[in-house]
């Protein structure tokens, strides 16, 4: 099944500064997660999105971040104030047809 | 609450030889199980799943993986390894009837040898 692309593939930004992730499915989907994983540390789900509302949010996912599909395909993920912590690959991923998900190629985050 | 737990941090195994990984989870009910794979710089590919039925499942590239409910575990096989085989392999467990969120584990980097 077709999977999703990530842009850019890498953002470098300053502490401080307001960052945008974008993940744009190949075809119509209704739900799609956000995870990330932090330099050698395992993947941790940060919220899921299903049918233009957030459906689930981790203890991670406060209030700087938030998610929104504003012209109904590309979907993205907003740091507002990033911080040095913030630095990790960022994964969006879609479900599929039976519960499974399918994850793109990744953000690589660099807050400096 | 899940989790899912991956005993082995790193594996190195001969080419040609077998691998087995291990993964153990803890759930209340029945869970959806993945195995992930993830080679480096790249994006997380599902290699196989497990929701019901038949407890030894097939997936890409000749991995297999077999759910033990009795053990919690559902570790992945693979008969033969190829060198392109090298990468971290991840367990995740999901909520059963659900979209929900994926738990995963800690990872296994796998290495081979020639």
């Amino acid at each position: 099944e077709p999977e999703v692309t990530q842009t850019p593939s890498h953002q470098v930004t300053q502490m401080g500064q307001e960052v945008i992730l974008r993940c744009v499915p190949i075809s119509n989907h209704l739900y799609f997660y956000w995870y990330r994983q932090i330099l050698g540390q395992k993947v941790e789900f940060l919220v899921s999105f299903y049918n233009n509302e957030i459906s689930e949010k981790s203890e991670i996912f406060d209030d700087q971040f938030s998610v929104e599909r504003p012209d109904g395909s590309n979907f993205t993920l907003k740091i507002r104030s990033t911080k040095l912590e913030d630095s990790a690959m960022y994964f969006c991923a879609r479900g599929g047809m039976r519960y499974e998900q399918y994850f793109g190629p990744g953000t690589r985050l660099t807050v400096t | 609450a899940q989790s899912v737990t991956q005993p082995d941090i790193h594996i190195t195994v001969s080419e040609g030889a077998s691998l087995e990984l291990r993964c153990n989870y803890s759930y209340g009910a029945t869970p959806y199980l993945f195995w992930y794979v993830q080679s480096p710089g790249q994006g997380l590919q599902l290699l196989l799943k497990y929701f019901s039925g038949d407890t030894l499942v097939q997936g890409i590239k000749g991995f297999e993986a077999e759910f033990k409910r009795s053990q919690s575990s559902f570790n992945l096989r693979k008969p033969s390894v190829h060198w392109s085989d090298a990468a971290e392999y991840f367990c995740a467990v999901g909520a059963q009837d659900s979209w929900g969120k994926l738990q995963f584990g800690a990872g296994t980097q796998v290495v081979v040898t020639p």
